[in-house]
């Protein structure tokens, strides 16, 4: 079935590092979100992404969609330990209304 | 924005007991809901479709004669987890998104349900 993966898994970088996480489909996608999930939390809406090869920023995140749609990922420069939490990316199901979620990647932050 | 809200957002219930989750859209309306079920540090995982005036649309392998959906407004949908055991426990969320609205779906809070 359709799956969506990220990589990796965990991540923990000392604060000011950059930090990237990259989202895989097995599938086409016609679009892909992005959300975020606080430890404790609920995911949180960040953003969506449309077009083949499109980049959109977000302050200090940068994400992009790969030329196939395909592929994703999201890179945020000089972390802050505001940004500790799990990344998740998401894609619309092959049938239905649903989304399925990526595996996340857990960000830890070293102050 | 788009809210939605959940409760509870803690709950202990003995085993054999069933729980009852709600998830309700304020200020918007939603014909589908979702439900998700999320273990200590992995992903969400999509349990059923929650669908107005409808019967829910469950994912392969969730029974829906434990997990009792009802979805009977265009504002609120519930989940109601019937004679639960320990391994029922777990975080259990729900979303949806404005028809029309903003791309993007709203969680609500969570439901933490723990089985004792």
């Amino acid at each position: 079935g359709q799956q969506v993966m990220q990589i990796p898994q965990y991540q923990h970088v000392q604060e000011g590092e950059d930090f990237t996480t990259y989202c895989n489909s097995s599938t086409t996608l016609s679009n892909i979100q992005w959300y975020k999930q606080r430890p404790g939390g609920h995911p949180v809406f960040l953003i969506q992404l449309v077009k083949s090869g499109e980049v959109k920023k977000q302050k200090r995140l940068t994400f992009q969609f790969g030329e196939a749609k395909k592929n994703s990922s999201l890179h945020i420069t000089a972390t802050q330990t505001t940004d500790v939490g799990t990344y998740f990316c998401a894609g619309p199901a092959s049938s239905a209304s649903k989304i399925i979620f990526g595996s996340g990647t857990r960000l830890s932050i070293r102050p | 924005g788009a809210v939605v809200s959940q409760h509870p957002s803690r709950v202990i219930c003995k085993s054999g007991t069933s729980v009852k989750i709600e998830c309700r859209s304020l200020d918007f309306q939603a014909t589908t809901m979702f439900w998700y079920r999320q273990f200590p540090k992995q992903s969400l995982m999509l349990m059923a479709t929650s669908n107005e005036g409808s019967k829910a649309t469950y994912e392969q392998g969730v029974e829906k004669d434990k997990f009792l959906i009802n979805h009977a407004s265009l504002t609120l949908s519930t989940l109601t987890v019937t004679s639960a055991h320990p391994e029922d426990s777990s975080f259990y969320i729900c979303s949806a998104r404005e028809i029309a609205g903003p791309v993007g779906y709203t969680f609500g809070s969570g439901t933490r349900l723990t089985v004792v």
